[in-house]
């Protein structure tokens, strides 16, 4: 069966300071993946999408960027933390097109910029 | 582009009760709905979905919604909940025609059940 990793759980990180998210998927080939954003008293926000390796896709303009350097790992970064980056970050995975299908989700990542 | 409303941020009902969780949406396109459920600290998953055919839609844990055309709703039913039901869930939509999904999401209603 397929599973999604994602960590850590929690992060403390201070205010200029980088950030990588690693998410791996399990059990299956070339899946879409996903990072979205639940900010406090939001809805989540697709930030990023990729179809395939070294493929990303920018949703919004951020402080952010992501990576794929292998077919089911997807990473999260920023150079430089703001504390507009606090939040619940999410990273799912769809098969094929995935328009019509479950979006599989990993137990997020806490971070709270300080 | 699609935009998705949850007009309750919060729902309070007691156990037992029946309950609707409200989700109209917006989109020039034709789209796919979904509702999503999050427990505490925890990753979505999904209850239900509706992608064409009979607009009343079954899902798990005893949830049903309707999808309503003309009213763009789709709205979230439990005849009788439960404490565990206590959780957010987020109603989200999908264009059809695009060749990849993006799930745009509400912001979210929160049931608390209570005994």
């Amino acid at each position: 069966s397929q599973t999604i990793h994602q960590w850590p759980a929690t992060l403390v990180q201070p205010v200029g300071s980088p950030l990588s998210l690693e998410c791996t998927v399990e059990g299956t080939s070339n899946p879409n993946l996903y990072w979205y954003r639940q900010a406090a008293g939001r809805g989540l926000q697709l930030l990023f999408y990729s179809v395939g390796i070294g493929q990303i896709s920018s949703e919004v303009p951020q402080n952010l960027s992501a990576s794929r350097p292998q077919d089911r790992q997807f990473i999260l970064s920023s150079k430089k933390l703001l504390l507009s980056d606090s939040g619940f970050y999410l990273c799912a995975w769809t098969e094929g097109q995935g328009r019509d299908t479950e979006a599989f989700f990993g137990q997020g990542t806490r971070l709270t910029v300080v | 582009a699609q935009s998705v409303t949850q007009l309750d941020s919060q729902v309070p009902v007691f156990e037992e009760a029946p309950v609707e969780l409200r989700c109209n949406y917006s989109s020039s396109v034709s789209v796919y709905l979904f509702w999503y459920v999050q427990y505490p600290n925890q990753g979505l998953q999904l209850l239900l979905k509706y992608l064409s055919g009979s607009t009343l839609v079954k899902g798990i844990n005893g949830f049903e919604a309707e999808f309503n055309k003309s009213q763009t709703s789709f709205h979230l039913r439990k005849p009788s909940v439960h404490i565990s039901d206590t959780a957010e869930y987020f109603c989200a939509v999908s264009e059809v025609n695009t060749g990849f999904q993006k799930l745009v999401f509400g912001t979210g209603t929160r049931l608390l059940v209570s005994p």
